[in-house]
């Protein structure tokens, strides 16, 4: 149980464009998800806060027009990066919490970004 | 500020040998400390605790917490090649809308 699938796991994409990084409880509702980042070496960094059928909760420094985040469904929580440069590029990863009388956050497989 | 420090930062061992994992936290309205551990993809959960002295074992792995002394310990004994990884230690609080606030990590590295 507590599988979180993220998509794609790997993108290549040019400077300016906007990429769509989707994040799927599968077989639990996720009431909150999370999207992070992590950087070579480092530990992993929060961006934002998502529950469901709200707006996002972003951490401090992260640009809310640039990392868009929506969470439509109980299952389902997409991250735009949008008009991305290379310093954009970067692992992201999602988590995805089921109940919120537990602190157990399960975590996708991440996605690599790279911008051209 | 709440901040999880992870110690060591990397620790490289012989297969069979017992390694010990260090997590010290200062974070107002401790709830839980988690530990992760992480391969070349995302983290997979190992352990939730939440009370202190109560040790969680699965397998060749435990951990403990102590709420006094606000740390944890992750114990993996008879190392082998596959738990290489980085481990996270993570710390949530009741006052952080469900946010997990993460420890540096610890690089373990077994050597056949």
């Amino acid at each position: 149980g507590a599988v979180v699938s993220q998509h794609p796991s790997r993108v290549i994409c040019k400077s300016g464009t906007s990429v769509k990084i989707e994040c799927r409880s599968l077989d639990f509702q996720a009431t909150t998800m999370f999207w992070y980042r992590q950087f070579p070496k480092q530990s992993l960094m929060l961006m934002a806060t998502s529950n469901e059928g709200s707006k996002a909760t972003y951490e401090q420094g992260v640009e809310k027009d640039k990392f868009l985040i929506n969470h439509a469904s109980l299952t389902l929580s997409t991250l735009t990066v949008t008009s991305a440069h290379p310093e954009d590029s970067s692992f992201y990863i999602c988590s995805a919490r089921g109940q919120t009388s537990t602190d157990t956050q399960y975590f996708g497989p991440g996605t690599r970004l790279t911008v051209l | 500020e709440d901040k999880v420090v992870q110690s060591p930062l990397s620790l490289v061992v012989h297969e069979g040998d017992t390694v010990t994992l260090n997590c010290s936290y200062e974070v107002t309205n401790f709830r839980s400390l988690l530990w992760y551990k992480q391969e070349k993809k995302a983290p997979t959960f190992l352990f939730m605790l939440t009370s202190s002295g109560i040790e969680k074992k699965s397998g060749r792995l435990s951990s403990i917490l102590d709420k006094k002394e606000l740390f944890s310990i992750l114990n993996i004994t008879a190392t082998q090649t596959g738990d290489s990884a980085i481990y996270l230690c993570a710390v949530g609080s009741s006052s952080n809308t469900g946010k997990l606030i993460f420890g540096q990590g610890t690089t373990l590295q077994v050597k056949p």
